[in-house]
């Protein structure tokens, strides 16, 4: 079984910080993605990455695919509170690409 | 809108009752996904159609859920003899193509069994 882990569960900021949310397996995944989740709303997909070692920019946001696309990265350079939500992270498995399996999700609050 | 829609938002029912949840994709998506999310967790993959064929129901957690979509576009999701431990978001999403395409999820129906 494929199972995605997600550290750290909760995460408090204050605006204008830095951080970094990870996201781990033993399995190899042909692609991963992360998604924002907000109260209420289903989850909105951020980027997909699929080559081993990509490093992927959106604005503020930087995602990286490990070199052997077991583990993935997100840092937020200078958070805002538009930045707060549930992210998440799927992997699209090697055997049965059709399923995409979620982890667990990092809960960031960023204060102003 | 031209988002994925679900309904009824929020359901609440009894032990032991059925109930039937619905899911609108986008127009023209052919690959449609149920997931499960319960209060502090990713979502849990339940089944995937690929058209109006399931193929992919290993996620299904046993013959109490069902779930169709006969003609290629709703799909509507069946629990027999509800248990407390159904209680959770019910998620939907569609893609124009399996797995690497981007996945459109709707709001969910959060589902109260009492």
């Amino acid at each position: 079984t494929q199972l995605l882990e997600q550290s750290p569960q909760f995460l408090s900021i204050q605006e204008g910080e830095n951080l970094t949310v990870y996201c781990n397996s033993s399995s190899v995944f042909s692609s991963l993605q992360w998604y924002r989740q907000e109260p209420g709303e289903g989850p909105v997909l951020l980027v997909t990455v699929v080559t081993g070692g990509e490093v992927k920019k959106l604005k503020r946001l930087t995602f990286q695919f490990g070199d052997a696309r077991k583990d993935s990265s997100l840092h937020i350079t200078a958070a805002q509170t538009g930045d707060t939500g549930l992210y998440l992270c799927a992997g699209a498995s090697e055997t049965s690409y059709d399923k995409v399996i979620f982890g667990p999700g990092t809960s960031l609050s960023v204060i102003p | 809108g031209a988002g994925v829609s679900q309904t009824p938002s929020n359901k609440v029912t009894e032990k032991g009752k059925y109930v039937e949840l619905r899911c609108d994709p986008i127009s023209g998506h052919t690959a449609l996904y149920w997931y499960r999310q319960s209060l502090g967790q990713g979502p849990e993959f339940l089944i995937y159609f690929q058209g109006t064929g399931a193929a992919d129901d290993s996620g299904l957690p046993n013959d109490r859920f069902f779930a169709v979509r006969p003609e290629g576009s709703v799909s509507t999701l069946k629990i027999q003899r509800t248990e407390r431990g159904d209680s959770a978001v019910y998620l939907c999403a569609s893609s124009s193509k399996p797995s690497t395409d981007t996945q459109y999820f709707g709001p969910g129906t959060r589902l109260t069994v009492l």
